[in-house]
C-alpha cells in the first residue's frame, strides 16, 4: 500500500519569509513524489517532482522540494514567499510498483502581504 | 495547447437521474483517470485506464462507471446518482510511464439534490 500525509491543514506566513509544506509519505518501494497546486476554481497544476538522483528538486515558480529517505519526507519550500503563492497545496506519491498515484489531504497556504 | 478539457464545469441533477460527464485530452497520452475532491479528505481515485479498453478501479469506485473506447476520451458516468456524489471531480492525464506528471482538468462541480 501507499499513503501520503500533510500534517498541517493550513500554513500561515509572511511575505517574504521562508515557507515550508511538509509532506511524508510511506511505501513498500521507491517512491516517485509530485508537489501540486490548485489555485481556487482551477484544476491542480504539476511543480515538481523526485524521481531519482540528487534529493533537492527545483520546480516551477520557486518552489524547491527536498527528498529525505530516511525520514520519508518530501517537505516543499521556497526562500521568499509571495501573496500569489496562496494556493492549495498537494502531495502525492506512487510507489514503483503500482499504477496509481496517492495524494494527501492537501495543505492551504496563506501569505500575508 | 496541450490540455484537458472537462465538460460540464457545473451540473446540479436530481437523484437517481442518469448523467455522463465528459474528458478529453490532446496529448496522446496512454494514462487517464478520475478523482474527486471532497474537503478534509483530498483527492481520492475513482478509475483509471492504463490505454483504450483497460480500465481499473481506484480506491473509491462504487455508484461510477467508465469507458475508454478511444485514447482521448474517458467519460464518468453515474448510473444513478445519489447525494453523497456530491463533490468536485478531476479528470487527469499522463504518459503513463511511471514517473511522468498528470495534466488535470479544471473540474467538474457536481450537486445531486
Amino acid at each position: 500500500a501507499q499513503s501520503v500525509a500533510q500534517p498541517e491543514d493550513q500554513v500561515n506566513v509572511a511575505e517574504g519569509n521562508p515557507l515550508t509544506v511538509k509532506c511524508t509519505y510511506s511505501v513498500s518501494g521507491n517512491p516517485y513524489l509530485f508537489w501540486y497546486v490548485q489555485y481556487p476554481n482551477r484544476g491542480l497544476q504539476f511543480l515538481l517532482k523526485y524521481i531519482t538522483g540528487d534529493n533537492l528538486v527545483k520546480g516551477s515558480y520557486g518552489f524547491e522540494a527536498e527528498f529525505n529517505k530516511s525520514q520519508t519526507s518530501f517537505h516543499l519550500k521556497k526562500p521568499s514567499a509571495l501573496v500569489s503563492d496562496s494556493a492549495l497545496y498537494f502531495c502525492a506519491v506512487r510507489d514503483r510498483g503500482y499504477s496509481t498515484l496517492t495524494f494527501g489531504k492537501g495543505t492551504m497556504l496563506l501569505v500575508s502581504p | 495547447e496541450a490540455q484537458v478539457t472537462q465538460n460540464p464545469r457545473y451540473l446540479i441533477t436530481v437523484t437517481g437521474k442518469k448523467l455522463t460527464v465528459t474528458c478529453s485530452q490532446n496529448m496522446n497520452h496512454e494514462y487517464m483517470s478520475w478523482y474527486r475532491q471532497d474537503p478534509g479528505l483530498g483527492l481520492r481515485q475513482i478509475y483509471y485506464s492504463m490505454n483504450v479498453e483497460v480500465t481499473d478501479k481506484g480506491d473509491v469506485p462504487e455508484g461510477y462507471k467508465v469507458s475508454r473506447k478511444e485514447k482521448r476520451n474517458f467519460p464518468l458516468i453515474l448510473e444513478s446518482p445519489s447525494p453523497n456524489q456530491t463533490s468536485l471531480y478531476f479528470c487527469a492525464s499522463s504518459l503513463g510511464r511511471p514517473g511522468t506528471e498528470a495534466f488535470f482538468g479544471q473540474g467538474t462541480r457536481l450537486t445531486v439534490v
